[in-house]
């Protein structure tokens, strides 16, 4: 199994700022995804994050909302930009090892608020 | 496009007692795989089990297994001996086969809650 981090794992933001939520893999892997999980919700999937290129977003969600990078296989970041108390919401990121039949590990989550 | 379908939003079950969380999918793969997902209020995403559907044994786990009736693309959970650890959301989730998009699919959830 992977051990996945994310930082901070919680905020209480103010409308209009920016956080941005780190993600940490204690070994390599083949790809990371960023969920969202709104209150009482499922898991939605923001963003496939690429290594060394540009995200690649689901239908919903843009670039600028939700920059993205991951400079290398361990590492990623999620920013939430100009927020607004409808980005309140769990944010996840989550790993595979492999391709296609690989398990996917999954960070404990960040929890955001925003006032 | 693969869809996920959990009918019952909140269960209970007695302690030491054994339940049932249904799941249904929708896919026109052949092969593809399927998880059950176990969140605690701890928010931490835990993987409980996995199939993969070219498979015809139920898997298990300890005291989780499933039943996967793939003509009837059903794959419930059953949880044996259930411990007040065991209270959390449940997510079942499917996953198209390699070459495909990697990107799981999951349903809305089950809370089950285990009484003492």
């Amino acid at each position: 199994s992977a051990v996945i981090s994310q930082k901070p794992s919680r905020d209480i933001c103010q409308r209009g700022t920016s956080l941005t939520i780190q993600c940490q893999v204690d070994s390599q892997v083949t790809m990371m995804f960023w969920y969202r999980q709104q209150p009482g919700q499922s898991l939605t999937l923001i963003a496939t994050a690429n290594q060394g290129s540009e995200a690649t977003y689901e239908s919903g969600f843009v670039i600028d909302k939700f920059p993205i990078s991951r400079p290398n296989l361990t590492f990623s970041t999620l920013t939430v930009s100009n927020m607004s108390p409808e980005d309140s919401s769990i944010y996840l990121c989550s790993g595979i090892r492999g391709r296609g039949s690989d398990t996917q590990y999954f960070g404990p989550g960040t929890r955001l608020t925003v006032l | 496009a693969q869809t996920v379908t959990q009918s019952q939003p909140e269960m209970s079950v007695q302690e030491a007692e054994t339940v049932t969380l249904s799941c249904t999918y929708d896919t026109s793969e052949s092969n593809y795989y399927l998880f059950w997902y176990k969140q605690p209020p701890s928010r931490q995403m835990i993987l409980v089990i996995r199939q993969e559907a070219y498979k015809q044994q139920n898997a298990t786990e300890n005291r989780f297994s499933v039943n996967f009736q793939k003509a009837a693309k059903s794959f419930s959970l059953k949880i044996s001996d259930s411990q007040l650890g065991d209270t959390a959301m449940y997510f079942c989730a499917s996953l198209p086969p390699q070459g495909g998009s990697e990107k799981l699919v999951f349903g809305k959830g089950t809370k089950l809650t285990v009484n003492p």
